[in-house]
């Protein structure tokens, strides 16, 4: 069966450090993965989207970028965070619907 | 474009009563539609899909969700509300000509189940 991983589960860095959150998935390959960003624990808002090693959309202008280095990892970046980068983090994956979320990564930029 | 929208933030309900969440969509071409439950700081858990055919669906925990093609709307619905139910809850939508399969969310509705 196919799973979904995603670290840190909760991350608190200070204003204009560095970002890397990591999500892998098993058990299928070349999947589509997705970042969504989710706010005051409420709406979701898609912010990248990859269909293969090294194809990333972003669907938002922002201070974050995407990687997709192997097929079935997806990373998300940021050289310099700011305060409005704090949110609830959720990485995706989905070849035909329905999507598959990981359980999220709680980031609060100090 | 493709938008959904829950009008309601918050539906409060009785333990063993029925319970409605609102969703209302709009997309170029045939809808796929999608709920699903988040529980607190956790990732969303998919509770039920609608591509084609029976306009009502049943999904998981007892879950359903009726497409209205005249209304737009793809509400979700469960007989007898257990306080296990209280959560917040997604409806989502692609196009499905859209290929990259990107789901578009409401805002979300918070239930609560009364004991």
């Amino acid at each position: 069966s196919q799973t979904i991983h995603q670290w840190p589960a909760t991350l608190v860095q200070p204003v204009g450090s560095p970002l890397s959150l990591e999500c892998t998935v098993e058990g299928t390959s070349n999947p589509n993965l997705y970042w969504y960003r989710q706010a005051a624990g409420r709406g979701l808002q898609l912010l990248f989207y990859s269909v293969g090693i090294g194809q990333i959309s972003s669907e938002v202008p922002q201070n974050l970028s995407a990687s997709r280095p192997q097929d079935r990892q997806f990373i998300l970046s940021s050289k310099k965070l700011l305060l409005s980068d704090s949110g609830f983090y959720l990485c995706a994956w989905g070849q035909h619907s329905p999507l598959h979320f990981g359980n999220g990564t709680r980031l609060t930029v100090t | 474009a493709q938008s959904v929208a829950q009008p309601e933030d918050q539906v409060n309900v009785a333990e063993g009563n029925p319970l409605t969440v609102k969703c209302t969509y709009s997309v170029s071409g045939n809808p796929y539609l999608f709920w699903y439950v988040q529980y607190p700081n956790r990732g969303l858990q998919f509770l039920l899909k609608y591509i084609t055919g029976d306009n009502l669906v049943k999904g998981s925990y007892g879950f359903e969700a009726e497409f209205n093609k005249s209304q737009t709307s793809f509400h979700l619905k469960k007989p007898s509300a257990l306080v296990s139910d209280s959560a917040l809850y997604f409806c989502a939508v692609r196009a499905d000509q859209t290929g990259a399969n990107n789901l578009f969310f409401g805002t979300g509705t918070r239930l609560t189940v009364i004991p």
